[in-house]
Parts: structure tokens; C-alpha cells; sequence
């Protein structure tokens, strides 16, 4: 049960894209379009912004997006905004019946 | 509007036990797998437990098989994580999350357990 490999940190301006990777084995994400994506700010619960690899949750803006490639997922916000600075996790179901998360990504919006 | 409100934590020694619950409401908790997550200070979180709709089936992460043992009352509308052999590095918030298509929808608000002599 080792944890998705995700950067550490990303950054990028207000209005420009940004993408996080998620990778993981054959076993999880590669095995399964059950990926999901968290968005956690300080001292609150995480919040789905993705499921089932590229769905959007209802009220969650349609800047978000997912996608998938082998045993990569990939999370793109589009449009940087201030609020979207927070912490990024990514996680997905497993051969194992089990779930791992990846160690999370801190956004910086500069 | 979905509610899960997490008890039961607190400030406990090396090697006790702790049982934590999960009150759930505005939802039918029984049609629903029910999840146990934790977040260590300054860490990412960690998937620990779920437990199917009905109870019968369980799986657990490697770091907690064998000494937490996740359980549910449907006519409570509660879920539980009873915790034994509790070690210092299980110190975290620990929150319930319920699934919907492999994906925690919705968290409760956490109880922290702090593990220390």
C-alpha cells in the first residue's frame, strides 16, 4: 500500500493553467478509473473536486478537470484563482478492495 | 444537507484503547459503505478502514490490520473504529467519510486522538 507520487509544491499566476500529477502502479490507478481528487484548505476537511477520474461534482467549477494515462492521473485547474490555493490529494481504489491516497500537492497561486 | 459528527477522541497513553464514533444524519446511513480516514499533524491523509452498507464486509490498511476494527449500528445510524495497541505515531485527526462510487463524498469535521505518555 505505498502512497500516489504527486509534487510537493506547484505554482502558477492568476489566469494560467496548472496541472498535478497523481502516479501510481497497475494495481491502482492504472487498474481502475476510480480516481479521485481533494482540495483541503487550512484547518478544514478535504472536498471532492473529482471523481471516477474526470467527473465533476456538482457546484465544484467546471476550472477543474481530470483526466487519466496508464497509471497516471493528472488534476488541471484552469484559470488560477486565489481561492485555489490550498492542498491537493489525489486517491484511488486498489486490487486490494482498499483505498491510497497520494502524499498531496500544495498549490501556490503567486 | 448530509451531517457526519465524529467523538470519542482524546488524549490516551501508548498501548491503551480508544473507540471513536460517527453520528451520521440527512441520509440513509444503511444504503451506504462507510470510510475511516486520519491526518497526522501537517501530513496528508491516510485511508484506514471501510465497511460495506451492511457490515459484512471490511478492509483495512496495513498500518492499523489487526489492531483497528471498523463496525457500524444501522438502527443508530452510528459507525465505530474501536482502536487497541494505540502507538504514538497514530496521533490524527481522524475523520468518517462516506462513499459514494469509490469516493469519499462526504467527511465529518474529525475527532483528534492524541497518543501520549
Amino acid at each position: 500500500q505505498s502512497a500516489l507520487t504527486q509534487p510537493a509544491s506547484v505554482s502558477g499566476s492568476p489566469g494560467q493553467p496548472i496541472t498535478i500529477s497523481c502516479t501510481g502502479t497497475s494495481s491502482d490507478v492504472g487498474g481502475y478509473n476510480y480516481v479521485s481528487w481533494y482540495q483541503q484548505h487550512p484547518g478544514k476537511a478535504p472536498k471532492v473536486i473529482i471523481y471516477e477520474v474526470s467527473y465533476r461534482p456538482s457546484g465544484v467549477s467546471n476550472r477543474f478537470s481530470g483526466s487519466k494515462s496508464g497509471n497516471t492521473a493528472s488534476l488541471t485547474i484552469s484559470g488560477l484563482q486565489a481561492e485555489d490555493e490550498a492542498h491537493y490529494y489525489c486517491t484511488s481504489y486498489t486490487s486490494a478492495s482498499t483505498w491510497v491516497f497520494g502524499g498531496g500537492t500544495q498549490l501556490t497561486v503567486l | 444537507q448530509v451531517q457526519l459528527v465524529e467523538s470519542g477522541g482524546g488524549v490516551v497513553q501508548p498501548g491503551r484503547s480508544l473507540r471513536l464514533s460517527c453520528a451520521a444524519s440527512k441520509f440513509t446511513f444503511s444504503n451506504f459503505a462507510m470510510h475511516w480516514v486520519r491526518q497526522a499533524p501537517g501530513k496528508g491523509p491516510e485511508w484506514l478502514a471501510v465497511i460495506s452498507s451492511d457490515g459484512n464486509n471490511k478492509y483495512y490498511a496495513d498500518s492499523v490490520k489487526g489492531r483497528f476494527t471498523i463496525s457500524r449500528d444501522n438502527s443508530k445510524n452510528t459507525l465505530y473504529l474501536q482502536m487497541s495497541s494505540l502507538r504514538v505515531n497514530d496521533t490524527a485527526l481522524y475523520y468518517c467519510a462516506r462513499e459514494i462510487v469509490k469516493c469519499f463524498v462526504n467527511w465529518g469535521q474529525g475527532t483528534l486522538v492524541t497518543v501520549s505518555s
